[in-house]
C-alpha cells in the first residue's frame, strides 16, 4: 500500500529564516510527486509536480526537489504570507489506482514577522 | 472563474439524514475525484471518474455513499443515513490526463459537513 509521511508536523519560523519540509514516500511505480498549499478552510492549491529523481522546480521563495525516497520543499527567506499547511502527495502506478493521490498529513508552517 | 466549484460550501445536518454535494469540474477535464479530509489530516481518496465511468472506489466508501457523474460533466456525492463520523471536509478535484498519463489534480474549495 502506498504511504506518504511528512515531517515535521509543525514548523515555526521567523520571517527570513530559511528551512525545509520533508516528504518520505513508499509508492509502487511513482507517477508523480505533488506539493500543495492549503489555507484554513480552503481546498489545496497546486504548487509543483516532480516526476523523476533529481528533478527540481521553483516558484518564488519555494523550491521542490525529489530523490528516489524523499522530496523536500525548501523555503527561502519566508514571509508571513507563506504561513499555511503544505501537503505532499504521491501518485503510484499500482493496479487500477494510478489516478488517485496518496497524501501525507501535512506540515503546518507558521512564519512570524 | 474557471476553477473547480463545489456546492454547498457548508452543510449542517442531523444524524440519519441524507445529504448531497455537487462538484463542477474545470471545463473539459476528463477526470474527477472525490476526497475526504478530517482535521489535521491530509485528504483521503474516495472515488474517481473518467468521463462518466466510475473507475475506482476506496474501501472508505461504505454502501451509504454513492457518487455519480452523468454525461461526464458535474458530479454528485450522496451520503445516506449520515453518522457523526461522516463529519469532514469533502473535496472535489479535476484533471485532464495528458500524454504519458501525466495529470495534475486541481481542487475545489470543499464542502464542510457537520453531522449533529
Amino acid at each position: 500500500e502506498d504511504q506518504v509521511t511528512q515531517s515535521p508536523e509543525a514548523l515555526r519560523l521567523q520571517e527570513g529564516e530559511s528551512s525545509s519540509l520533508n516528504c518520505s514516500y513508499t509508492v509502487s511505480g511513482l507517477r508523480g510527486l505533488f506539493w500543495y498549499r492549503q489555507d484554513p478552510g480552503k481546498g489545496p492549491e497546486f504548487l509543483f509536480t516532480l516526476y523523476s529523481a533529481g528533478e527540481e522546480k521553483e516558484k518564488e521563495r519555494l523550491k521542490a526537489t525529489l530523490t528516489k525516497k524523499e522530496s523536500f520543499l525548501h523555503i527561502t527567506a519566508p514571509k508571513p504570507e507563506d504561513s499555511a499547511t503544505y501537503l505532499c502527495a504521491a501518485r503510484g502506478a499500482g493496479g487500477t489506482s494510478y489516478g488517485k493521490l496518496t497524501f501525507g498529513q501535512g506540515t503546518i508552517l507558521t512564519v512570524h514577522p | 472563474d474557471t476553477g473547480v466549484s463545489q456546492d454547498p460550501r457548508h452543510k449542517i445536518t442531523k444524524r440519519g439524514q441524507n445529504v448531497t454535494f455537487r462538484c463542477d469540474p474545470i471545463s473539459e477535464h476528463n477526470r474527477l475525484y472525490w476526497y475526504r479530509q478530517t482535521l489535521g489530516q491530509g485528504p483521503e481518496f474516495l472515488t474517481y471518474f473518467q468521463n462518466e465511468a466510475q473507475l475506482e472506489k476506496s474501501r472508505l466508501l461504505s454502501d451509504r455513499f454513492s457518487a455519480e457523474r452523468p454525461k461526464g460533466s458535474f458530479s454528485t456525492l450522496e451520503i445516506q443515513r449520515t453518522e457523526q463520523g461522516d463529519s469532514a471536509m469533502y473535496l472535489c478535484a479535476s484533471s485532464l490526463v495528458a500524454a504519458g498519463n501525466k495529470e495534475t489534480q486541481y481542487f475545489g474549495p470543499g464542502t464542510r459537513l457537520l453531522v449533529l
